[in-house]
């Protein structure tokens, strides 16, 4: 199995608090990637990253922010956390984007349930 | 645009053929892929199919890719309790390589 690890895996909180999810691999992956699951939704892209310091927004990137400051950890913040964000997180890596001689294949984390009061 | 969708739900008998499909509006993805996520786990990738190809087979299951129709379908030969779970149908978009985008997810469920 792919080393990663999110924290916390479950997490209560009220509305307007800000909220960081981590997200931490071991693989020396360059890609990661934040999703949230919801029903009927499947899986949306929140934000990704492709290396260090270096990240860009997904499909449902308003009212979060991501950063790396290590190749290893990706963070995932809620400045002010809203009843909508009540999901389920998933982060995922890649060690390469989808091209003709790679897959792509992404490697996910067991989730993290926030849950927003 | 990029945007696949599935049907929600499928239920099949014990030993039947499952097939599930999806339809995607991305016509330059360079992959197209079948995750499986089971009961309170992350999604795990099953199978792909590269965009040059028509078909691929592995086992029990088998991918069929109409480009024209821009529709991907699974097929799980002699489905079993064990293949429960909620399958999603995902696209690398040629746009960006970096992005994999996925559907809403299929739930299989089987009936003895």
């Amino acid at each position: 199995d792919a080393g990663i690890t999110q924290s916390p895996r479950h997490k209560v909180t009220e509305t307007g608090t800000p909220v960081t999810l981590r997200c931490h691999q071991t693989e020396n992956h360059r890609y990661m990637y934040w999703y949230r699951q919801d029903p009927g939704h499947g899986l949306r892209l929140i934000h990704y990253s492709y290396g260090v310091k270096d990240t860009d927004k997904g499909e449902v990137s308003d009212g979060y922010s991501v950063s790396r400051s290590k190749t290893e950890d990706f963070l995932l913040t809620l400045e002010s956390a809203t009843s909508s964000q009540t999901s389920v997180y998933f982060c995922a890596i890649s060690e390469t984007s989808g091209s003709s001689a790679n897959t792509g294949e992404l490697f996910f984390g067991e989730g993290s349930r926030l849950t927003v009061l | 645009g990029e945007d696949v969708e599935q049907s929600l739900f499928l239920s099949v008998r014990e030993g039947d053929s499952s097939v599930i499909n999806c339809t995607y509006t991305d016509s330059s993805s360079t992959y197209l892929y079948w995750y499986k996520q089971e009961p309170g786990a992350g999604l795990q990738l099953l199978t792909y199919i590269f965009s040059n190809m028509d078909m691929k087979q592995d086992q029990r299951l088998t991918v069929l890719l109409n480009k024209k129709d821009k529709h991907l379908s699974l097929r799980i030969a002699d489905t079993q309790t064990g293949d429960s779970a909620i399958y999603f149908c995902a696209e690398t978009p040629r746009s960006s390589a970096s992005k994999i985008i996925f559907g809403s997810g299929t739930r299989l469920s089987i009936r003895p």
